[in-house]
Parts: C-alpha cells; structure tokens; sequence
C-alpha cells in the first residue's frame, strides 16, 4: 500500500526559474495539501485542494505560487520565477475525504527540497 | 486565531529512560484534534499518535503516550524507554472544525537520545 509519493526529492533552480512539484496522494485519498518548512522552522499550511478544486489557499503567495489538483493525474505545485527565498522543503499530505470531515489524519510524503541558487 | 506552542527547542534523553515533550495550543473551538508527529533526519514526516478532544482518555501507541489536558489546553508526548531511533524533531499540530483541513503546527522540539 504506498503512501504518499512527492517528486522530485531534490530540486535545484536558478532564480527565474519555474518549479515545479508533483504529489500522487496515498490510494483511495482525495484531499491533498501542501505545506512549506523553512530551515529550523514548523511546517506551514499552503493549500487544500480535492480533485479539480481548490479549499483553501490562504497560506499561499499571492504572486508566483499556484496549485492544482486534476482530475487525472497527480496535484502539481507551481512556482514561477523563483528567489532565494523559496528555498524550502515542500511537504504533500493526503487524506481520504470523507464526507464532512475536515479534521481527518493527514499522511505525509517524503517532501521535496528546493534550492534556489 | 489558533496557536500551538512548543517550548522547548531541544530535550535529551537517557537510551531506555521517559522523556516527556510539552505542548500548549490556544484555541475557542471544542472540537478539534492533535497530533504528535516525528521528523527524523530523513525530514519524512511521521505520525506518531492523534488525540481527539471530545475523547476524555488519554491515547496511547506502544510505547508513546500522551498527557491531554482540555481546561489547561496542554497536550504532551511522553515516550517511555527510549531507543535511539526516536532521536528526531518532534511536531506537535492542531486542527480545528473551522480549520477547513489546515493543520496548525508547533515550532518543534529536537529530541537528542544518548547511549
């Protein structure tokens, strides 16, 4: 039974650069959301999608980020031209999306590592 | 707004010995959940135990267990005989029925265990 798959692991951009990060949620899951960690930091909540939709982005830039979760395929987050500052590690999570149920366990993937040079 | 706070950056424990980790959360929900999770140095993020608040007994798994005070907001891990893969940050979360599905996460305590 995999759990949840992020890739790449690593990812190394220029600043200018587009980045872009892919999460296939864990089987049967239909809710994914994305968080970011900053160095010695907590994780930070991005964004809440289900398939075709967005929940929620309030933790999301404005500018450069977006998100999305199609019907086929995995939930890809975007970033455009990067800055230093986007170095971070991008963790996915999923969960099953049960009707109603907003506080369901979240399981992790095994993030992805941006470094912007 | 909701917070969690971890207020110890670092803690050490003896191989084999119980080691406690402190978490407050602020919040005006009573339903919610918490969570304890675990980052080795692989950086996975692993779940170790959840709580919900409307369960007045303490969850439990193995050798992790958790110290959950409602009134007091307070919701500690304590793990008992220590191994030396239990070194690793420790993440204490929260999620709320407002929360529409964003966990809220501490700043982590680093668990050191010495041989």
């Amino acid at each position: 039974n995999a759990g949840v798959m992020q890739n790449p692991r690593h990812l190394v951009r220029r600043r200018g650069q587009e980045a872009r990060l892919r999460c296939s949620p864990m089987k049967g899951h239909s809710h994914v959301y994305w968080y970011r960690q900053l160095p010695e930091e907590g994780l930070k909540f991005m964004v809440y999608l289900q398939k075709e939709n967005i929940i929620d982005e309030s933790g999301m830039p404005k500018e450069r980020f977006s998100a999305e979760f199609p019907k086929e395929g995995p939930s890809i987050l975007r970033i455009q031209q990067v800055v230093r500052g986007d170095s971070a590690a991008y963790f996915c999570a999923s969960s099953p999306g049960r009707a109603g149920n907003v506080q369901e366990t979240q399981y992790f993937g095994p993030g992805t590592r941006l470094l912007v040079l | 707004a909701q917070t969690v706070t971890q207020s110890q950056p670092e803690m050490s424990v003896q191989e084999a010995e119980t080691v406690t980790l402190s978490c407050t959360y602020d919040t005006s929900e009573s339903d919610y959940y918490l969570f304890w999770y675990k980052q080795p140095p692989s950086r996975q993020m692993i779940l170790v135990i959840r709580q919900e608040a409307y369960k007045q007994q303490n969850a439990t798994e193995n050798r992790f267990s958790v110290n959950f005070q409602k009134a007091a907001k307070s919701f500690s891990l304590k793990i008992s005989d220590s191994q030396l893969g239990d070194a690793a940050m420790y993440f204490c979360a929260y999620i709320g029925s407002s929360n529409t599905g964003k966990l809220i996460f501490g700043q982590g305590t680093t668990l050191q265990v010495k041989p």
